[in-house]
Parts: structure tokens; sequence; C-alpha cells
């Protein structure tokens, strides 16, 4: 199985901020990775996909980027409702794996 | 839409069928999965059912014991779960694959094993 890790496991920040999350994959993908954002009580929702595609709907603030084993998922002008866990997916190959998550928090 | 149920509080050993209803979108167009979450293990894939229901596919920790179907004519998806472990305890998904990735969740039902 390919294991995601990701990096930081938490972070804070203030509104306004710009942020950086990366995902390591232990072997290259491609470019077949997900972000997802999750709320308490919701179910994770799609960011961007193949590493860098925004998902309509996703405020473009997000952006993706990476190749090979490294990717990261920066946000720009954090805002109020961008305070959640993020993740990482690779579908490159069954099974699809997640990293551990990065919870952002109001600083 | 992804409207899940059939979650609940079971005995380890026993069994359970969760169900997920789609609503616009048709099964017989989709790929669709399950995939757990845990406070510990964080998110997991469990299993995938091609739009043809031709292929499926299972996760190593609950091949064997978990089983995927689908109604069509219902527009329905299935997960019926067999001798079920205390590990088994999570938030289940249904979630629609996309270009690999998941764009479409269910709402999450849980399943809680224990004696």
């Amino acid at each position: 199985d390919i294991q995601m890790t990701q990096s930081p496991s938490s972070l804070s920040a203030s509104v306004g901020d710009r942020v950086i999350i990366t995902c390591r994959a232990s072997q290259g993908i491609a470019k077949s990775l997900a972000w997802y954002q999750q709320k308490p009580g919701e179910a994770p929702k799609v960011l961007l996909y193949s590493a860098s595609r925004l998902d309509t709907g996703a405020p473009s603030r997000f952006s993706g980027s990476g190749s090979g084993t490294d990717y990261s998922l920066t946000i720009n002008n954090l805002q109020p409702e961008d305070f959640a866990t993020y993740y990482c997916q690779q579908y490159y190959s069954t099974p699809d794996t997640f990293g551990q998550g990065t919870k952002l928090e109001i600083k | 839409q992804l409207a899940q149920s059939g979650g609940g509080l079971v005995q380890p050993g026993g069994s359970l069928k969760l169900s997920c209803e789609v609503s616009g979108f048709s099964l017989s167009d989709s790929e669709m999965n399950w995939v757990r979450q845990t406070p510990g293990r964080g998110l997991e894939w469990l299993s995938y059912i091609s739009s043809r229901g031709t292929s499926i596919l299972y996760a190593d920790s609950v091949r064997g014991r978990f089983t995927t179907s689908r109604d069509t004519a219902k527009n329905s998806l299935f997960l019926q779960m067999n001798s079920l472990k205390v590990e088994d305890t999570a938030m289940y998904y249904c979630a629609r694959r996309r270009y690999g990735d998941f764009d479409r969740w269910g709402q999450g039902t849980l399943v809680t094993v224990a004696s």
C-alpha cells in the first residue's frame, strides 16, 4: 500500500493568512491526488483533484501543486469558514490511501 | 444526494447491513465506494463497485467479511458486514468516485461494535 504522510498534523493561523499543507507519498503517484476539507459532524468535501484541479464550488483561494511523491495544498487569505481538517488521498493504486489529516485552527 | 441508513450497535461477531440510496444520478453510470473513519485510524477506503457492477474490490481489512452490492432499480448501494470486530467501530460513508477522487459523499452512519 502507498503511505501518505501529511504535515503538519495541526496548524494555527489567523484570518487572512496563507497556509501550506504538504503530503508525501511513499512512492510516485503521478498527480493522482485529491485534497478534502472536513468540518465536525460532516462528510469530507473534495477541494482539488489531479493534484491541482479545483473542484467546481471550491473557492479559488485553494490551490494545489506537486508531482512525483510531494504535493501541497495552499490556502490564501484564510477565511473563518476554512478552519477545518484537511486530508489528502492518493488514488494512483488500490487501495486508495489517505493522509492522517491536518487540523487547521484559529490562532 | 446519497442518503445512508443502517448503522447501529452490534455485538462482536454480529452482522449489520448498511444502505446508501442515491438520487440525482444513476448507480449504473457511477463507480461507488465505501469509506470509513475513526479518530485513531483516520479515513480508510473499504470497497469499490464499478458502474457495471462487474468489478468489486475490497480492502484487506474487510475482505471475506464485508460484501458490497447494489440494486440499480432502487438506485441503492449496500454494505453487508459480517463477523464484525470491535475495530470495525467507525463512521461509514458511501461515496461516488469521479476521476479517482470522491466527489459525492453520504452523510455517514455510525457503526459501534461492542458487547
